[in-house]
């Protein structure tokens, strides 16, 4: 298994709506990423974990909560999200020591 | 950190060779350069990456100049399918993580 998983494929969600986002991934990969991408924009790294906890944060607002409950699954979950936090979560992972990532396909985020 | 230059934009023919290039001048000695890229409604892909020789492999190869300030990425015999945004990255920060620039819109004319 050579893929990251991530559903759902699509979210819409209201101001005060709680859901998640998942990953997963068989790989043994020991480090997992989520990266936001707004339209026509490169992918901005939110989060890191390396061998289940948060190794990186890169400033990322507290409405955005990530979780890792073991080394194959990856959690985003999201809380009073406003309209411009619409967007595309990726999930990534890699081995330990490489640098090379693995994308999943991404879940689109759309926040009314 | 070291900044990456690419071109916004760039056409190719079907099944000519393409020559994406990136500047970097500010690289370290001892950071690998990467290659990524996005077709449409995917997440990044892994294409190529090299710490100072030419680089082969089944998608690419990447040509680095001697003095690592730049590296282009080739594609051989472009498709359709190789219609993407190429991004080349350099590790950033103190933990060395892939950072994404603006890359390079590759449009493939048939």
């Amino acid at each position: 298994d050579t893929e990251v998983t991530q559903t759902p494929k699509h979210l819409v969600m209201g101001m005060t709506n709680k859901k998640s986002l998942k990953c997963e991934q068989h790989m043994g990969h020991r480090a997992m990423y989520w990266y936001k991408q707004k339209a026509k924009k490169p992918p901005e790294l939110m989060f890191v974990y390396s061998y289940e906890k948060l190794s990186i944060n890169e400033s990322v607002p507290s409405r955005f909560s990530p979780e890792c409950p073991n080394s194959s699954l990856l959690n985003l979950h999201l809380h009073a999200l406003q309209p411009e936090d619409s967007a595309l979560y990726l999930c990534a992972s890699t081995s330990s020591g490489a640098n090379v990532l693995t994308f999943g396909a991404g879940s689109r985020l759309t926040v009314l | 950190d070291a900044k990456t230059t690419q071109p916004n934009s760039m056409e190719s023919n079907e099944e000519e060779p393409v020559h994406l290039p990136c500047n970097h001048s500010t690289i370290s000695g001892t950071d690998y350069i990467h290659w990524y890229r996005q077709l449409p409604s995917q997440g990044p892909e892994y294409v190529i990456h090299g710490l100072t020789s030419n680089v082969n492999n089944r998608m690419a190869s990447l040509a680095i100049a001697e003095d690592r300030k730049s590296s282009t990425l080739i594609l051989h015999r472009a498709t359709l399918r190789d219609a993407a945004v190429y991004y080349c990255i350099l590790p950033r920060g103190s933990a060395r993580q892939l950072t994404f620039g603006s890359g390079t819109q590759l449009t493939v004319l048939p």
